[in-house]
Protein backbone atom coordinates (compact mmCIF):
# COMPACT_ATOMS: atom_id res chain seq x y z
CA UNK A 1 0.00 0.00 0.00
CA UNK A 2 1.57 3.41 -0.76
CA UNK A 3 2.12 5.77 1.85
CA UNK A 4 -0.07 8.30 0.33
CA UNK A 5 -3.05 7.52 -2.27
CA UNK A 6 -4.36 10.10 -4.60
CA UNK A 7 -7.20 9.67 -6.97
CA UNK A 8 -5.17 10.37 -10.37
CA UNK A 9 -7.87 11.59 -11.86
CA UNK A 10 -7.50 13.93 -14.72
CA UNK A 11 -10.57 15.79 -13.52
CA UNK A 12 -11.90 17.81 -16.07
CA UNK A 13 -13.95 21.09 -15.45
CA UNK A 14 -15.36 24.14 -16.73
CA UNK A 15 -14.49 27.51 -15.30
CA UNK A 16 -16.40 28.49 -12.52
CA UNK A 17 -17.26 24.55 -11.12
CA UNK A 18 -16.18 23.92 -7.74
CA UNK A 19 -14.00 20.63 -7.57
CA UNK A 20 -12.63 18.36 -4.86
CA UNK A 21 -9.58 16.29 -4.45
CA UNK A 22 -8.79 13.25 -1.72
CA UNK A 23 -6.16 12.08 -0.25
CA UNK A 24 -5.64 9.34 2.67
CA UNK A 25 -2.19 8.59 4.12
CA UNK A 26 -1.41 5.30 6.23
CA UNK A 27 1.30 6.19 8.72
CA UNK A 28 -0.26 7.33 11.65
CA UNK A 29 2.81 8.90 13.09
CA UNK A 30 2.38 11.45 10.57
CA UNK A 31 2.94 15.32 11.99
CA UNK A 32 1.54 17.96 8.92
CA UNK A 33 -0.08 17.97 6.16
CA UNK A 34 0.08 19.93 3.14
CA UNK A 35 -1.53 20.77 -0.98
CA UNK A 36 1.43 21.51 -3.27
CA UNK A 37 0.90 22.42 -7.02
CA UNK A 38 3.29 21.19 -9.37
CA UNK A 39 2.67 23.35 -12.55
CA UNK A 40 3.91 20.91 -15.37
CA UNK A 41 7.90 20.25 -15.74
CA UNK A 42 8.01 22.57 -12.61
CA UNK A 43 8.77 22.48 -8.82
CA UNK A 44 6.17 21.93 -6.56
CA UNK A 45 5.26 24.84 -4.65
CA UNK A 46 3.35 24.81 -1.54
CA UNK A 47 -0.49 26.01 -1.48
CA UNK A 48 -1.66 25.17 1.99
CA UNK A 49 -0.99 23.96 5.15
CA UNK A 50 -3.78 21.21 6.54
CA UNK A 51 -5.16 21.68 9.72
CA UNK A 52 -7.58 19.64 11.99
CA UNK A 53 -9.81 22.30 12.10
CA UNK A 54 -10.21 23.10 8.38
CA UNK A 55 -8.68 25.89 7.03
CA UNK A 56 -9.24 28.05 3.97
CA UNK A 57 -7.44 30.41 1.57
CA UNK A 58 -9.99 32.29 -0.88
CA UNK A 59 -10.95 29.77 -3.51
CA UNK A 60 -9.32 26.90 -1.42
CA UNK A 61 -10.49 24.76 1.77
CA UNK A 62 -8.48 22.07 3.17
CA UNK A 63 -9.82 19.44 5.71
CA UNK A 64 -8.26 17.06 7.68
CA UNK A 65 -9.55 13.79 9.55
CA UNK A 66 -6.51 12.23 11.48
CA UNK A 67 -8.73 9.63 12.90
CA UNK A 68 -9.80 8.48 8.96
CA UNK A 69 -6.14 9.42 8.27
CA UNK A 70 -8.45 11.40 5.10
CA UNK A 71 -7.42 15.00 3.79
CA UNK A 72 -9.31 16.88 1.46
CA UNK A 73 -8.92 20.19 -1.01
CA UNK A 74 -12.30 21.76 -1.89
CA UNK A 75 -11.26 24.59 -5.20
CA UNK A 76 -14.37 26.53 -5.06
CA UNK A 77 -15.29 29.05 -8.83
CA UNK A 78 -11.92 27.03 -10.70
CA UNK A 79 -10.00 29.41 -12.58
CA UNK A 80 -7.97 28.68 -16.01
CA UNK A 81 -4.87 28.97 -13.86
CA UNK A 82 -5.60 26.30 -11.39
CA UNK A 83 -5.09 23.88 -14.11
CA UNK A 84 -2.26 21.93 -12.07
CA UNK A 85 -1.22 18.67 -10.52
CA UNK A 86 -2.15 18.60 -6.71
CA UNK A 87 0.11 16.94 -4.49
CA UNK A 88 -1.12 15.45 -1.07
CA UNK A 89 2.05 15.69 0.98
CA UNK A 90 2.48 14.35 4.51
CA UNK A 91 5.59 15.10 6.48
CA UNK A 92 7.49 13.30 9.38
CA UNK A 93 9.14 13.90 11.82
CA UNK A 94 12.20 13.75 9.46
CA UNK A 95 10.79 13.89 5.53
CA UNK A 96 8.03 14.25 3.61
CA UNK A 97 5.87 11.87 1.33
CA UNK A 98 4.31 12.54 -1.69
CA UNK A 99 0.87 11.32 -3.34
CA UNK A 100 1.13 11.12 -7.13
CA UNK A 101 -0.76 13.62 -7.79
CA UNK A 102 -4.14 14.70 -9.09
CA UNK A 103 -4.37 16.17 -12.18
CA UNK A 104 -6.74 18.92 -12.66
CA UNK A 105 -7.61 20.77 -16.35
CA UNK A 106 -9.98 23.84 -15.97
CA UNK A 107 -11.46 24.59 -19.43
CA UNK A 108 -13.18 27.58 -20.34
CA UNK B 1 11.05 33.89 0.95
CA UNK B 2 13.71 31.39 1.11
CA UNK B 3 15.37 30.30 -2.28
CA UNK B 4 16.88 26.90 -3.80
CA UNK B 5 18.77 26.75 -6.67
CA UNK B 6 19.98 24.35 -9.35
CA UNK B 7 22.15 23.63 -11.60
CA UNK B 8 22.15 22.95 -14.65
CA UNK B 9 18.16 23.07 -15.15
CA UNK B 10 18.47 21.00 -17.83
CA UNK B 11 21.34 18.02 -19.19
CA UNK B 12 21.82 15.94 -22.02
CA UNK B 13 24.76 13.01 -21.51
CA UNK B 14 26.21 9.87 -23.20
CA UNK B 15 25.06 6.78 -21.54
CA UNK B 16 28.42 5.82 -19.12
CA UNK B 17 29.14 9.23 -18.60
CA UNK B 18 29.23 11.01 -14.88
CA UNK B 19 26.53 14.53 -14.19
CA UNK B 20 26.66 16.36 -11.53
CA UNK B 21 23.77 18.45 -10.53
CA UNK B 22 23.93 21.09 -8.03
CA UNK B 23 21.80 22.12 -5.20
CA UNK B 24 21.72 25.63 -3.02
CA UNK B 25 20.58 27.04 -0.51
CA UNK B 26 20.86 31.27 -1.15
CA UNK B 27 19.66 32.73 1.89
CA UNK B 28 19.31 30.32 4.68
CA UNK B 29 21.56 27.32 5.75
CA UNK B 30 20.20 23.96 5.27
CA UNK B 31 21.76 20.80 7.78
CA UNK B 32 19.42 18.77 5.77
CA UNK B 33 19.01 18.17 2.19
CA UNK B 34 17.05 16.20 0.16
CA UNK B 35 17.06 14.64 -2.87
CA UNK B 36 13.91 13.37 -4.95
CA UNK B 37 13.33 11.65 -8.63
CA UNK B 38 9.90 12.24 -10.70
CA UNK B 39 9.48 10.48 -13.54
CA UNK B 40 6.49 11.41 -15.96
CA UNK B 41 3.41 11.51 -14.32
CA UNK B 42 4.12 9.87 -11.21
CA UNK B 43 4.72 11.79 -8.03
CA UNK B 44 8.30 12.78 -6.25
CA UNK B 45 10.38 9.67 -5.10
CA UNK B 46 12.76 10.39 -2.43
CA UNK B 47 16.31 9.39 -2.89
CA UNK B 48 17.99 9.79 -0.31
CA UNK B 49 18.26 12.65 2.86
CA UNK B 50 21.51 14.53 3.03
CA UNK B 51 22.79 16.10 6.34
CA UNK B 52 25.82 18.41 6.24
CA UNK B 53 29.18 17.20 6.76
CA UNK B 54 27.73 13.44 7.60
CA UNK B 55 27.03 10.67 5.10
CA UNK B 56 23.62 10.63 3.11
CA UNK B 57 21.17 8.07 3.78
CA UNK B 58 19.66 6.42 1.20
CA UNK B 59 15.85 5.24 0.73
CA UNK B 60 15.75 1.57 0.01
CA UNK B 61 16.19 0.49 -3.62
CA UNK B 62 18.34 3.85 -4.70
CA UNK B 63 22.18 2.52 -5.06
CA UNK B 64 24.42 5.27 -3.01
CA UNK B 65 27.60 3.80 -5.58
CA UNK B 66 25.29 5.49 -8.29
CA UNK B 67 23.89 8.62 -7.01
CA UNK B 68 26.51 9.73 -5.24
CA UNK B 69 25.59 13.01 -2.43
CA UNK B 70 28.25 15.67 -1.04
CA UNK B 71 26.97 17.94 1.30
CA UNK B 72 30.23 19.28 2.08
CA UNK B 73 28.36 23.04 3.21
CA UNK B 74 25.15 24.34 4.67
CA UNK B 75 24.42 26.13 1.22
CA UNK B 76 25.48 22.83 -0.97
CA UNK B 77 24.90 19.20 -1.89
CA UNK B 78 25.79 18.03 -5.09
CA UNK B 79 23.91 14.32 -6.77
CA UNK B 80 26.32 12.92 -8.77
CA UNK B 81 24.85 9.99 -11.42
CA UNK B 82 27.44 7.73 -12.75
CA UNK B 83 27.89 5.95 -15.24
CA UNK B 84 24.20 7.24 -16.37
CA UNK B 85 21.69 5.17 -18.40
CA UNK B 86 18.85 5.87 -20.49
CA UNK B 87 16.82 4.56 -17.30
CA UNK B 88 17.92 7.17 -15.37
CA UNK B 89 16.80 9.76 -17.37
CA UNK B 90 14.23 11.77 -15.15
CA UNK B 91 13.63 15.12 -13.35
CA UNK B 92 15.59 15.67 -10.64
CA UNK B 93 14.31 17.81 -7.71
CA UNK B 94 16.53 18.68 -4.45
CA UNK B 95 14.96 20.73 -1.29
CA UNK B 96 16.29 22.24 1.83
CA UNK B 97 15.36 22.45 4.90
CA UNK B 98 15.51 25.39 7.06
CA UNK B 99 16.61 24.78 10.42
CA UNK B 100 14.90 28.87 11.53
CA UNK B 101 11.54 29.72 12.45
CA UNK B 102 10.45 28.58 9.66
CA UNK B 103 11.22 24.66 9.80
CA UNK B 104 9.69 25.12 6.03
CA UNK B 105 11.14 22.73 3.45
CA UNK B 106 11.69 24.54 0.14
CA UNK B 107 12.61 23.07 -3.65
CA UNK B 108 14.77 23.81 -6.18
CA UNK B 109 13.77 24.45 -9.59
CA UNK B 110 14.85 20.85 -10.78
CA UNK B 111 16.91 19.13 -13.15
CA UNK B 112 16.39 17.39 -16.51
CA UNK B 113 18.40 14.85 -16.99
CA UNK B 114 18.32 13.02 -20.27
CA UNK B 115 20.79 10.29 -21.43
CA UNK B 116 20.82 9.51 -24.25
Amino acid sequence: RKEVEQDPGPFNVPEGATVAFNCTYSNSASQSFFWYRQDCRKEPKLLMSVYSSGNEDGRFTAQLNRASQYISLLIRDSKLSDSATYLCVVKTRNDMRFGAGTRLTVKP
Amino acid sequence: GAVVSQHPSRVICKSGTSVKIECRSLDFQATTMFWYRQFPKQSLMLMATSNEGSKATYEQGVEKDKFLINHASLTLSTLTVTSAHPEDSSFYICSARDWGISYEQYFGPGTRLTVT
